[in-house]
């Protein structure tokens, strides 16, 4: 169980467009999902979290214009870079967490990274 | 604000030997801490999950302690395998559920056959 997907693995566009990214959680319910970024070498840094129902929450220093968050439904977040540019080249990796009534020991699974690069 | 330090960043042994990776944190305030795996371009696998109130977790070879009030866990890797090549991440949450993950840089481990 706890499955996470994303789409697409991989994605190559020109400077300028936009590319959306979904992470969908298959068999659970996830209020609240997580958007995590990673550079060659180096680890994940988190982006924003998003919660369904409700706006994003952007860390600092993270661009709210440039990387749109929608969370519609409780099994689906998407991450939109808009007029993405070489430097926004990466590994996007989503995250979610088990949606649940009593106590959450927070765990959260990953789905499997989608790589963009931006010509 | 929380940083989480992995040492070694990288690490090779030969087949069979027992190893372990070391993490830190410096603000002993989490609310749980995470072991994971990730091969190369590939996303993350959870191994091991140790709420604040444990001390240590095991599944199968691997088994992870956490002594929050020092600020370190650790994972151990018992009998190595070629197939354990990849990178361990260790990552704490913040001291309250539903929150984000803070992650260390990784060990990157190499196991010989």
């Amino acid at each position: 169980g706890a499955v996470v997907s994303q789409h697409p693995s991989r994605v190559i566009c020109k400077s300028g467009t936009s590319v959306k990214i979904e992470c969908r959680s298959l068999d659970f319910q996830a209020t609240t999902m997580f958007w995590y970024r990673q550079f060659p070498k180096k680890s994940l840094m988190l982006m924003a979290t998003s919660n369904e129902g409700s706006k994003a929450t952007y860390e600092q220093g993270v661009e709210k214009d440039k990387f749109l968050i929608n969370h519609a439904s409780l099994t689906l977040s998407t991450l939109t870079v808009t007029s993405a540019h070489p430097e926004d080249s990466s590994f996007y990796i989503c995250s979610a967490r088990v949606a649940s009534g009593g106590v959450s020991y927070n765990e959260q699974f990953f789905g499997p990274g989608t790589r963009l690069t931006v010509l | 604000k929380q940083e989480v330090t992995q040492i070694p960043a990288a690490l090779s042994v030969p087949e069979g030997e027992n190893l372990v990776l070391n993490c830190s944190f410096t603000d002993s305030a989490i609310y749980n801490l995470q072991w994971f795996r990730q091969d190369p371009g590939k996303g993350l696998t959870s191994l091991l999950l140790i709420q604040s109130s444990q001390r240590e977790q095991t599944s199968g070879r691997l088994n992870a302690s956490l002594d929050k009030s020092s600020g370190r866990s650790t994972l151990y890797i018992a009998a190595s395998q070629p197939g354990d090549s990849a990178t361990y991440l260790c990552a704490v949450s913040r001291n309250q559920a539903g929150t984000a993950l803070i992650f260390g840089k990784g060990t990157t481990l190499s196991v010989s056959s």
